[in-house]
Protein backbone atom coordinates (compact mmCIF):
# COMPACT_ATOMS: atom_id res chain seq x y z
CA UNK A 1 0.00 0.00 0.00
CA UNK A 2 1.31 3.88 -0.45
CA UNK A 3 0.90 6.50 1.65
CA UNK A 4 1.83 10.55 1.53
CA UNK A 5 2.96 12.43 4.18
CA UNK A 6 2.80 16.08 4.43
CA UNK A 7 4.45 17.02 6.85
CA UNK A 8 3.35 20.66 7.10
CA UNK A 9 -0.38 21.43 7.66
CA UNK A 10 0.06 25.05 7.38
CA UNK A 11 2.86 26.88 5.99
CA UNK A 12 2.41 30.81 6.50
CA UNK A 13 5.43 32.99 4.34
CA UNK A 14 5.85 36.91 3.37
CA UNK A 15 5.22 37.83 -0.02
CA UNK A 16 8.23 37.65 -2.05
CA UNK A 17 10.25 35.22 -0.05
CA UNK A 18 10.98 31.40 -1.19
CA UNK A 19 8.93 28.53 0.24
CA UNK A 20 9.08 24.39 0.51
CA UNK A 21 6.41 22.59 0.71
CA UNK A 22 7.51 18.95 1.90
CA UNK A 23 6.36 15.56 0.78
CA UNK A 24 6.97 12.28 1.68
CA UNK A 25 5.95 8.86 0.54
CA UNK A 26 6.30 4.97 1.39
CA UNK A 27 5.68 2.32 -1.59
CA UNK A 28 6.93 -0.90 -2.07
CA UNK A 29 6.90 -0.84 -5.67
CA UNK A 30 8.06 3.15 -8.22
CA UNK A 31 5.90 5.63 -7.90
CA UNK A 32 4.61 8.57 -10.20
CA UNK A 33 4.52 11.72 -8.05
CA UNK A 34 1.93 14.49 -8.10
CA UNK A 35 1.89 18.04 -7.17
CA UNK A 36 -2.10 19.30 -7.12
CA UNK A 37 -3.21 23.22 -6.10
CA UNK A 38 -6.75 24.15 -4.72
CA UNK A 39 -7.44 27.50 -4.84
CA UNK A 40 -10.37 28.86 -2.66
CA UNK A 41 -13.27 27.43 -3.64
CA UNK A 42 -12.08 25.60 -6.80
CA UNK A 43 -11.11 21.99 -7.96
CA UNK A 44 -7.59 20.47 -7.88
CA UNK A 45 -4.83 21.38 -10.26
CA UNK A 46 -2.18 20.02 -11.52
CA UNK A 47 1.31 21.79 -10.47
CA UNK A 48 3.81 19.48 -11.54
CA UNK A 49 4.50 15.21 -12.16
CA UNK A 50 7.47 13.20 -11.74
CA UNK A 51 7.40 9.92 -14.21
CA UNK A 52 10.66 9.54 -14.64
CA UNK A 53 13.63 10.92 -15.67
CA UNK A 54 15.19 14.38 -14.60
CA UNK A 55 14.62 14.25 -10.94
CA UNK A 56 14.18 17.97 -11.26
CA UNK A 57 10.74 19.12 -12.73
CA UNK A 58 9.70 22.40 -13.18
CA UNK A 59 5.67 22.90 -13.24
CA UNK A 60 3.41 25.83 -13.81
CA UNK A 61 3.14 29.46 -12.19
CA UNK A 62 7.08 29.15 -10.87
CA UNK A 63 6.80 25.79 -9.31
CA UNK A 64 9.27 23.03 -9.27
CA UNK A 65 10.14 19.99 -7.16
CA UNK A 66 12.58 17.25 -6.36
CA UNK A 67 12.38 13.54 -6.99
CA UNK A 68 14.96 12.09 -3.94
CA UNK A 69 14.50 8.10 -4.19
CA UNK A 70 16.84 7.68 -1.32
CA UNK A 71 14.94 9.91 0.57
CA UNK A 72 11.64 8.60 -0.38
CA UNK A 73 11.03 12.75 -0.93
CA UNK A 74 8.91 15.14 -3.48
CA UNK A 75 9.58 18.51 -2.09
CA UNK A 76 8.12 21.72 -4.02
CA UNK A 77 9.59 24.59 -3.63
CA UNK A 78 9.42 28.28 -5.28
CA UNK A 79 12.10 31.19 -4.82
CA UNK A 80 9.12 34.00 -4.53
CA UNK A 81 6.06 33.38 -4.14
CA UNK A 82 3.04 35.92 -4.69
CA UNK A 83 -0.48 37.01 -2.98
CA UNK A 84 -1.91 34.91 -5.22
CA UNK A 85 0.06 31.62 -4.32
CA UNK A 86 -2.20 31.82 -0.99
CA UNK A 87 -3.91 27.97 -0.97
CA UNK A 88 -3.88 24.35 -0.44
CA UNK A 89 -1.27 22.16 -2.07
CA UNK A 90 -1.76 18.26 -2.21
CA UNK A 91 1.29 15.65 -3.15
CA UNK A 92 -0.01 12.53 -4.31
CA UNK A 93 0.98 9.46 -5.67
CA UNK A 94 0.48 6.80 -8.08
CA UNK A 95 1.79 3.29 -9.69
CA UNK A 96 2.70 3.20 -13.18
CA UNK A 97 2.18 -0.51 -12.97
CA UNK A 98 -1.88 -0.16 -11.91
CA UNK A 99 -4.42 0.16 -14.43
CA UNK A 100 -6.00 3.75 -13.90
CA UNK A 101 -3.57 5.76 -11.95
CA UNK A 102 -5.28 5.58 -8.50
CA UNK A 103 -4.31 8.45 -6.88
CA UNK A 104 -3.01 8.29 -3.08
CA UNK A 105 -3.18 11.92 -1.52
CA UNK A 106 -0.99 13.72 1.27
CA UNK A 107 -2.84 15.43 3.98
CA UNK A 108 -2.36 19.26 2.26
CA UNK A 109 -0.26 21.94 3.48
CA UNK A 110 -1.76 25.42 3.57
CA UNK A 111 -0.11 27.77 2.08
CA UNK A 112 -1.25 31.18 3.41
CA UNK A 113 1.11 34.54 1.72
CA UNK A 114 1.39 37.30 4.06
CA UNK A 115 2.30 41.28 2.57
CA UNK B 1 -8.16 23.84 -22.62
CA UNK B 2 -11.02 20.75 -22.08
CA UNK B 3 -12.05 20.63 -18.63
CA UNK B 4 -14.00 17.91 -16.33
CA UNK B 5 -17.32 19.64 -15.47
CA UNK B 6 -19.27 18.71 -12.00
CA UNK B 7 -23.24 19.53 -11.14
CA UNK B 8 -24.43 20.42 -8.88
CA UNK B 9 -21.78 22.81 -7.41
CA UNK B 10 -23.60 22.38 -4.44
CA UNK B 11 -26.22 20.22 -2.42
CA UNK B 12 -27.72 20.22 0.45
CA UNK B 13 -30.01 16.77 1.11
CA UNK B 14 -32.27 15.51 4.18
CA UNK B 15 -30.72 12.02 5.70
CA UNK B 16 -31.77 9.59 4.17
CA UNK B 17 -32.35 10.84 0.66
CA UNK B 18 -30.64 9.46 -2.56
CA UNK B 19 -28.58 12.04 -4.04
CA UNK B 20 -27.31 12.05 -7.71
CA UNK B 21 -23.96 14.28 -8.84
CA UNK B 22 -22.95 14.58 -12.39
CA UNK B 23 -20.02 14.83 -14.26
CA UNK B 24 -18.89 15.36 -17.70
CA UNK B 25 -15.27 14.31 -17.81
CA UNK B 26 -12.68 15.57 -21.20
CA UNK B 27 -14.10 13.42 -24.15
CA UNK B 28 -11.31 11.56 -25.16
CA UNK B 29 -10.42 10.15 -21.58
CA UNK B 30 -10.91 6.87 -20.86
CA UNK B 31 -10.78 6.36 -16.87
CA UNK B 32 -13.17 8.23 -14.96
CA UNK B 33 -12.73 8.59 -11.06
CA UNK B 34 -14.71 9.96 -7.91
CA UNK B 35 -13.01 10.74 -5.10
CA UNK B 36 -13.82 12.74 -1.86
CA UNK B 37 -12.64 15.20 0.23
CA UNK B 38 -14.19 15.41 4.04
CA UNK B 39 -13.83 18.43 5.35
CA UNK B 40 -10.58 19.12 7.38
CA UNK B 41 -9.47 15.44 5.93
CA UNK B 42 -7.61 13.95 2.89
CA UNK B 43 -8.97 13.53 -0.39
CA UNK B 44 -9.91 10.07 -0.86
CA UNK B 45 -10.39 8.06 -3.77
CA UNK B 46 -13.85 6.18 -3.76
CA UNK B 47 -13.51 4.69 -7.40
CA UNK B 48 -12.62 3.69 -10.57
CA UNK B 49 -14.42 3.16 -14.01
CA UNK B 50 -13.21 1.91 -17.44
CA UNK B 51 -14.58 0.54 -20.47
CA UNK B 52 -18.63 0.71 -18.67
CA UNK B 53 -17.72 -1.14 -15.60
CA UNK B 54 -16.12 -0.24 -12.22
CA UNK B 55 -12.05 -0.86 -12.25
CA UNK B 56 -11.37 -0.64 -8.60
CA UNK B 57 -12.96 0.86 -5.31
CA UNK B 58 -12.08 1.61 -2.29
CA UNK B 59 -13.68 0.23 0.93
CA UNK B 60 -15.17 3.52 1.46
CA UNK B 61 -17.86 2.60 -1.46
CA UNK B 62 -20.13 0.38 0.01
CA UNK B 63 -23.47 -0.63 -1.26
CA UNK B 64 -25.06 2.60 -1.25
CA UNK B 65 -22.80 3.93 -3.63
CA UNK B 66 -23.06 3.73 -7.48
CA UNK B 67 -21.33 4.68 -10.62
CA UNK B 68 -23.12 4.99 -14.21
CA UNK B 69 -22.30 6.18 -17.33
CA UNK B 70 -25.58 6.20 -19.18
CA UNK B 71 -24.71 7.64 -21.95
CA UNK B 72 -21.51 8.95 -24.09
CA UNK B 73 -20.42 11.89 -21.87
CA UNK B 74 -22.15 11.95 -18.31
CA UNK B 75 -20.83 10.05 -15.54
CA UNK B 76 -22.73 10.15 -12.27
CA UNK B 77 -22.01 9.44 -8.50
CA UNK B 78 -25.43 7.79 -6.98
CA UNK B 79 -25.76 7.74 -2.81
CA UNK B 80 -28.64 6.07 -2.31
CA UNK B 81 -29.00 6.83 1.20
CA UNK B 82 -27.75 9.62 2.63
CA UNK B 83 -26.00 10.02 6.38
CA UNK B 84 -24.87 12.83 7.87
CA UNK B 85 -21.03 11.41 7.14
CA UNK B 86 -21.63 11.59 3.75
CA UNK B 87 -20.77 15.31 3.93
CA UNK B 88 -18.01 15.87 1.65
CA UNK B 89 -16.90 17.83 -1.53
CA UNK B 90 -17.15 14.58 -4.23
CA UNK B 91 -14.51 15.59 -7.21
CA UNK B 92 -15.15 13.80 -10.31
CA UNK B 93 -11.76 12.85 -12.78
CA UNK B 94 -10.79 11.62 -15.54
CA UNK B 95 -7.47 10.81 -17.46
CA UNK B 96 -6.43 8.97 -20.94
CA UNK B 97 -2.60 8.52 -19.30
CA UNK B 98 -0.41 9.05 -16.63
CA UNK B 99 -2.17 12.42 -15.16
CA UNK B 100 -5.69 12.31 -13.68
CA UNK B 101 -7.33 15.68 -14.38
CA UNK B 102 -10.03 16.78 -11.78
CA UNK B 103 -13.76 18.99 -11.85
CA UNK B 104 -14.09 21.88 -9.32
CA UNK B 105 -16.15 19.66 -7.38
CA UNK B 106 -19.60 19.27 -5.74
CA UNK B 107 -20.52 19.90 -2.02
CA UNK B 108 -22.83 17.73 -0.65
CA UNK B 109 -24.40 18.50 2.59
CA UNK B 110 -26.31 16.38 4.33
CA UNK B 111 -28.52 17.53 7.08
Amino acid sequence: AQSVTQLDSQVPVFEEAPVELRCNYSSSVSVYLFWYVQYPNQGLQLLLKYLSGSTLVKGINGFEAEFNKSQTSFHLRKPSVHISDTAEYFCAVSDPGAAGNKLTFGGGTRVLVKP
Amino acid sequence: EPEVTQTPSHQVTQMGQEVILRCVPISNHLYFYWYRQILGQKVEFLVSFYNNEISEKSEIFDDQFSVERPDGSNFTLKIRSTKLEDSAMYFCASSVGDTIYFGEGSWLTVV
